[in-house]
């Protein structure tokens, strides 16, 4: 299994541009999440997934569109990007229902806007 | 959820074991605590969870006291392989619980 998997590793932006960060996970997981995470800061919940087709804001949605067509499949969309979303954002999934299950994370992908 | 206060850093030896403590004195009946860490720059990763009693595995031991308002991640033998960032989450049914939400957590340092 090649667990939870995101795509690019690294992308630069210019302000206003617009981008889609992938992330699939081969684990048959309900429940998909994405962080993002600034420097020397914690992990802040941008939008999170319980099942295909339903989807739902964390902490930190302004600016971000996600979308879950597929169980395997939990896209973040940034439209017009701005410097406040340079950050790493990290996808999680984890199987179970309701609170149990542990998260197994992506190896993060890393935005910068200039 | 039950809110979580971990300090925001311990130094530890190598060789010592390590012991993070969390605080989550409102946490109700049902919430679980997670234990995770995260090594610099990569994803997190999952150590332990437990309702009341004390847990082991092969990673780490988890300490609830009896009236679960506390906890302790101890780990063994600290290497310095174990140098992260470690978070403490109560996560149970009384609100979303759905969702997981991670707080600053603690930056353990293993010093040689």
């Amino acid at each position: 299994n090649a667990g939870v998997t995101q795509t690019p590793k690294f992308r630069i932006l210019k302000i206003g541009q617009s981008m889609t960060l992938q992330c699939a996970q081969d684990m048959n997981h309900n429940y998909m999440y994405w962080y993002r995470q600034d420097p020397g800061m914690g992990l802040k919940l941008i939008y999170y997934s319980v099942g295909a087709g339903i989807t739902d804001k964390g902490e930190v949605p302004n600016g971000y569109n996600v979308s879950r067509s597929t169980t395997e499949d939990f896209p973040l969309r940034l439209e017009l990007a701005a410097p406040s979303q340079t950050s790493v954002y990290f996808c999680a999934s984890r199987a179970g229902t309701g609170i149990h299950g542990e998260l197994f994370f992506g190896e993060g992908s890393r935005l910068t806007v200039l | 959820d039950a809110k979580t206060t971990q300090p925001t850093s311990m130094d530890c030896a190598e060789g010592r074991a390590a012991n993070l403590p969390c605080n989550h004195s409102t946490i109700s009946g049902n919430e679980y605590v997670y234990w995770y860490r995260q090594i610099h720059s990569q994803g997190p990763q999952y150590i332990i969870h437990g309702l009341k009693n004390n847990e082991t595995n092969e990673m780490a031991s988890l300490i609830i006291t009896e009236d679960r308002k506390s906890s302790t991640l101890i780990l063994p033998h600290a290497t310095l392989r174990d140098t992260a960032v470690y978070y403490c989450i109560v996560r149970g049914p009384k609100t979303s619980y759905d969702k997981v939400i991670f707080g600053p957590g603690t930056s353990l340092s293993v010093i040689p």
